[in-house]
This record gives structure tokens, sequence and C-alpha cells, in this order.
């Protein structure tokens, strides 16, 4: 168990839908990842935050948007779904923003199916 | 091409038996290496992370890292069928936080 949560495990819903994931950090951590993992694409980086503000972004899309929130929680939205957005979205933690002994720790992820 | 290659697999080994995975990368300016285990409708877990060239180890576990050639490899001792999982290399640049991941190698031991 690496200590970071996720909510919830899995989620069916339609195109067009929109749907809020959830991410707890380990006690401590300050950075929060996004990454999502689909069988075409492998894992891919998608945002971080770290201490609550934006710090870097990858691939993602405008329809999905993220934030994290004062208790370091963060929340990952992804809107207008489509069939293609089908994955296992995981998050990550880190202590802080990068260098030696910063590595992620993943969750245990959020299946997603758009049907 | 892509920026981190790793052979899918599967790789089927007898219990045991050293298993050796590698991963080749393009981007000379990669500083830190990671290797992750994942177990099926899991999330990664982190095993060995290294920083430059050289070689580390923990337990049945050794990381190399060969700069020079772009190629990093995980070998695993005595391999356990609780060793059957898929392993991802990792790997980022010192000013980013982003990860770059190969696609994986699905390994199997044989009981």
């Amino acid at each position: 168990d690496s200590g970071v949560t996720q909510t919830p495990k899995h989620l069916i819903t339609a195109t067009g839908q929109r749907v809020t994931l959830r991410c707890s950090p380990r006690s401590g951590d300050l950075s929060v990842y996004w990454y999502q993992q689909s069988l075409d694409q492998g894992l891919q980086f998608l945002i971080q935050y770290y201490n609550g503000e934006e710090r870097a972004k990858g691939n993602i899309l405008e329809r999905f948007s993220a934030q994290q929130f004062p208790d370091l929680h963060s929340e990952l939205n992804l809107s207008s779904l489509e069939l293609g957005d089908s994955a296992l979205y995981f998050c990550a933690s880190s202590v802080g923003r990068g260098g030696i002994g910063n590595e992620q720790f993943f969750g245990p992820g959020t299946r997603l199916t758009v049907l | 091409q892509k920026e981190v290659e790793q052979d899918p697999g599967p790789l089927s080994v007898p219990e045991g038996a050293i298993v050796s995975l590698n991963c080749t990368y393009s981007n000379s300016a990669f500083q830190y290496f990671m290797w992750y285990r994942q177990y099926s409708r899991k999330g990664p877990e982190l095993l060995m992370y290294t920083y430059s060239s050289g070689n580390k180890e923990d337990g049945r576990f050794t990381a190399q890292v060969d700069k020079s050639s772009k190629y990093i490899s995980l070998f695993i001792r005595d391999s356990q069928p609780s060793d059957s999982a898929t392993y991802l290399c990792a790997m980022r640049v010192d000013s980013s936080y982003k990860l770059i991941f190969g696609s994986g190698t699905r390994l199997l031991v044989r009981p």
C-alpha cells in the first residue's frame, strides 16, 4: 500500500457526461500528479500540482481540468466524455517538486468506462 | 519514435531464473531512472530509482544505467512466481517533474 488513495475505484458513465476523480496524497506529500493509462498510449502524464498550484502540464485535454485543495487532496474533472477517454486514471504523490529523493508513489487508480 | 522504448514481452521464465529487463531511450537529458512493477489492475509500485550512470542493488533487484548507450536494465535474481507482473521503466530530466514511461514488459515466472 503506497499511502495514496483514490476514489472511486470504478466509474461507468455515458458519452457527453462529466465525472470527478478524487485523490488523497501520502501524508506529508505536497505534490500530486495525474496520469492516464490506456492500452494504446501506455502511461501518460497529465498534470502536476504542488501545494495547491499547478506546476506542470502534460498531454491533458482541454475537456479535462484538475485542482488541489488546501488539505492537499486533488480532483481531476473530465467533461464531455468520449469513448476514447475510457482508461485507468492514476494519481501519484511526492514530497517536493523534483530532484533526488522526490520519487512518485502511485495510488490504486480509477477505472473509467465510457459507454 | 518514442522517447522510451521497451519490449512488451511477454517474457516467460522458470522459477529461480535470472531475469533481465531493458529500456532504451533517445533523450540524453534524462537523469533520473526508475523501475515500477504493476500487477494486473493495480497501481504502479516503485521498485528502484537511480540517478545518473551506475548500478544500484536492493535485495534480489539490481538496476543498471548506461548513459553513454542510453540503456537501462533491471535484473531480478532467483525469480519467483510472485514477480509475475508488468515492469515499467520511467525516466525524467532534472528540470521536469514529468515521468516518461516505457510501454512495460510483461513477465511471467513459471513455478
